[in-house]
């Protein structure tokens, strides 16, 4: 089964530019996260949805990111104008994520797709 | 709240033993332990419930205190595999709807040699 896929793999770009990463969820999970890891701050969430709709969008650092989800199969994560301080790893992870009490619990293991490497010069 | 990890590092030798901890301010129903190997995603290890049995990954195990809102992980006749950031993870609002969100700890950085 293929897992979250992430694209780019790295992605270096110049200050001001635009930039735009991808992730396809697995296949029947329902909650996708936007993760930001640095070694200065570590694994940050930035935003997640369920069934499509933002949830919490509390971690994104600034106006300048933003992300959407227009279908179940795939999400995108923009940032506009780039920073320097954008360098960092991006994770995408999802999960069957959902319902309430017990029934629950064992469907919140996340999976992790491999990153983005960007770099902002 | 995020979890707390304990300690932030540890380093072992081949063979050697360790036992890495996350507590919880609040009431845990779940805890997830997740690796993360150097350059690499993190990978989901096991999950551990209120009321379940001690679990266990390969030569790695984990317990779940739900009086202490603690769980452990031990790391038994380590191997250089092992080495790696271990983070642990615990739903954001136990009991309710969470759409599968995670809190995790900061990570403990473990480290095997030879």
């Amino acid at each position: 089964d293929a897992g979250v896929i992430q694209s780019p793999r790295h992605e270096v770009t110049e200050m001001g530019q635009e930039v735009t990463l991808r992730c396809k969820p697995i296949s029947g999970h329902n909650s996708l996260f936007w993760y930001r890891q640095t070694m200065m701050r570590g694994l940050e969430l930035l935003i997640y949805f369920n069934n499509n709709v933002p949830i919490d969008d509390s971690g994104m650092p600034e106006d300048r990111f933003s992300a959407k989800m227009p279908n179940a199969s795939f999400s995108t994560l923009k940032i506009q104008p780039s920073e320097p301080r954008d360098s960092a790893v991006y994770f995408c992870a999802s999960s069957h994520g959902g319902g309430s009490g017990r029934s629950f619990i064992s469907t919140d293991t996340q999976y992790f797709g491999p990153g983005t490497r960007l770099t902002v010069l | 709240q995020q979890p707390v990890q304990s300690p932030q590092a540890v380093i072992l030798r081949e063979g050697e033993d360790a036992v890495i901890n996350c507590s919880s301010s609040k009431a845990l129903y779940s805890v997830h332990w997740y690796r993360q190997k150097h350059g690499e995603a993190p990978v989901f290890l096991m999950i551990l419930l209120k009321g379940g049995e001690q679990m266990r990954h390969e030569k790695i195990s984990a317990s779940f205190n739900e009086k202490k809102q603690q769980s452990s992980l031990y790391l038994t006749a380590s191997q250089l595999s092992y080495s790696g950031t271990y983070f642990c993870g615990t739903p954001a609002n136990a009991g309710g709807t969470s759409y599968g969100k995670l809190t995790f700890g900061q990570g403990t950085i473990l480290t095997v040699h030879p």
